[in-house]
């Protein structure tokens, strides 16, 4: 079982680019977590999915922040128009049934 | 929501000592509670959980303590080693609701001096 996998492991994005960060869950898996972690802070959920269903995005900006988790290929987290302030690390997670998480090694966002 | 809060945010130990991490927690529904370990520029990795339905639980050199009646919980690392440095995140989350979301609490960073 290869795990939780994310990438790319390192983006740099200029300000006012796109970012696509790409999470596939473990095998078996259906239930997906974004989390965003700012240098030297804890984890913030950002948004829950299911395949084809957004279940939770509470913790997602409003604005130009959007996830999807299509019935084929991996969950996909959009930042449009990137500023600095969206440099972190992204972390996705999967579980079986909703607790029990497994992390990915993270996306680490970088704008300049 | 819920609202976890860690303690302390940094704790240094000697090789050998022992290290006590606490949470508390705020949303009483709460009935699940993780704790991870982050290295340096790694991924968050699961160490030990605990249910509601327990007051503790032990593996090896780590074990967690769970109060209800305080919405409090606990990490003990026994026999430090340096590789137990780390940052360690506790976590709260209520699976029976849709969301079942974790939420983390800020962080300890763990130095183990040898």
């Amino acid at each position: 079982n290869a795990g939780v996998m994310q990438n790319p492991r390192h983006l740099v994005r200029r300000r006012g680019q796109e970012a696509r960060l790409r999470c596939s869950p473990m095998k078996g898996h259906s239930h997906v977590y974004w989390y965003r972690q700012l240098p030297e802070e804890g984890l913030k959920f950002m948004v829950y999915l299911q395949k084809e269903n957004i279940i939770d995005e509470s913790g997602m900006p409003k604005e130009r922040f959007s996830a999807e988790f299509p019935k084929e290929g991996p969950s996909i987290l959009r930042i449009q128009q990137v500023v600095r302030g969206d440099s972190a690390a992204y972390f996705c997670a999967s579980s079986p049934a909703g607790d029990g998480y497994t992390f990915g090694s993270g996306t680490r966002l970088t704008v300049v | 929501g819920e609202n976890v809060e860690q303690h302390p945010s940094t704790l240094s130990v000697q090789e050998g000592d022992s290290a006590v991490i606490k949470c508390t927690y705020s949303d009483s529904a709460s009935n699940y509670f993780p704790w991870y370990k982050q290295e340096l520029g790694k991924r968050p990795q699961l160490i030990i959980d605990i249910r509601s339905n327990v007051g503790e639980k032990k593996d090896q050199r780590i074990a967690v303590t769970l109060n209800k009646t305080a919405k409090h919980f606990s990490l003990h690392i026994t026999e430090t080693q340096p590789e137990d440095s780390a940052v360690y995140f506790c976590a709260a989350s209520n699976p029976v609701s849709s969301a079942r979301q974790l939420t983390f609490g800020s962080g300890t960073q763990l130095t183990v001096l040898p």
